[in-house]
């Protein structure tokens, strides 16, 4: 079964450094999002894709935070500098055209930590 | 602005027992409504889901939720808990032509006593 594959699955950095996350969705599936899950908190949408487009990043904090999807297939989530607060679990998620009654299918995360 | 609320934050239930897992929703039409489960330190796997028609709708793993519109809920149970059914489950809501854009409640941890 086609699974969405996140890497890495755990990361430990300080803060002020810079960090980068990679999500590779289901293939064919044209919709991307990011999702930030703060421990005890349900996943909030950080930004979302449309093959290599940006749909929505309105909750995206755009003076640390950038994601690209730069040939519509696997993206990239980079914050730099990193912050204590931006400990988190960060979701990857994808459908296949992006339309409200699609399943969302999530990735593993990458849990991150910062000190 | 769209809003989920699940009132329960933990729930403990012994093993072979029913289950129900509240969840309110905020949204002023007919929303697209999820149950999702999460597993310690995994993502998130879909239960099922409500859009239109049948109000009581079945998902996986023996789970099912009724959409009440009077009340706004969204409300999921299961007949009979088994100990692989502790994880966190969130309700979710979708709001209707904004791609897809999902808005969860902060989750019920389910632990299940033997």
């Amino acid at each position: 079964e086609a699974e969405v594959a996140q890497s890495p699955r755990y990361k430990i950095t300080e803060k002020s450094q810079a960090v980068a996350f990679w999500c590779d969705p289901i293939s064919g599936h044209a919709t991307l999002y990011w999702y930030r899950q703060i421990l005890g908190q349900g996943p909030e949408l950080l930004v979302q894709f449309q093959d290599e487009s940006v749909v929505d990043d309105s909750q995206l904090p755009k003076d640390r935070f950038s994601a690209e999807r730069l040939k519509g297939v696997d993206s990239t989530l980079k914050i730099q500098p990193a912050e204590l607060g931006d400990s988190a679990m960060y979701l990857c998620a994808s459908s296949f055209r992006g339309r409200e009654e699609e399943t969302q299918y999530f990735g593993p995360g990458t849990r991150l930590l910062v000190l | 602005a769209q809003s989920v609320t699940q009132p329960d934050i933990h729930i403990t239930v012994s093993e072979g027992a029913s289950l129900e897992l509240r969840c309110n929703y905020s949204y002023g039409a007919t929303p697209y409504l999820f149950w999702y489960v999460q597993s310690p330190g995994q993502g998130l796997q879909l239960l099922l889901k409500y859009f239109s028609g049948d109000t009581l709708v079945q998902g996986i793993k023996g789970f099912e939720a009724e959409f009440k519109r009077s009340q706004s809920s969204f409300n999921l149970r299961k007949p009979s808990v088994h100990w692989s059914d502790a994880a966190e489950y969130f309700c979710a809501v979708g709001a209707r032509n904004q791609g897809g854009k999902l808005i969860f409640g902060q989750g019920t941890e389910l632990s299940v006593k033997p």
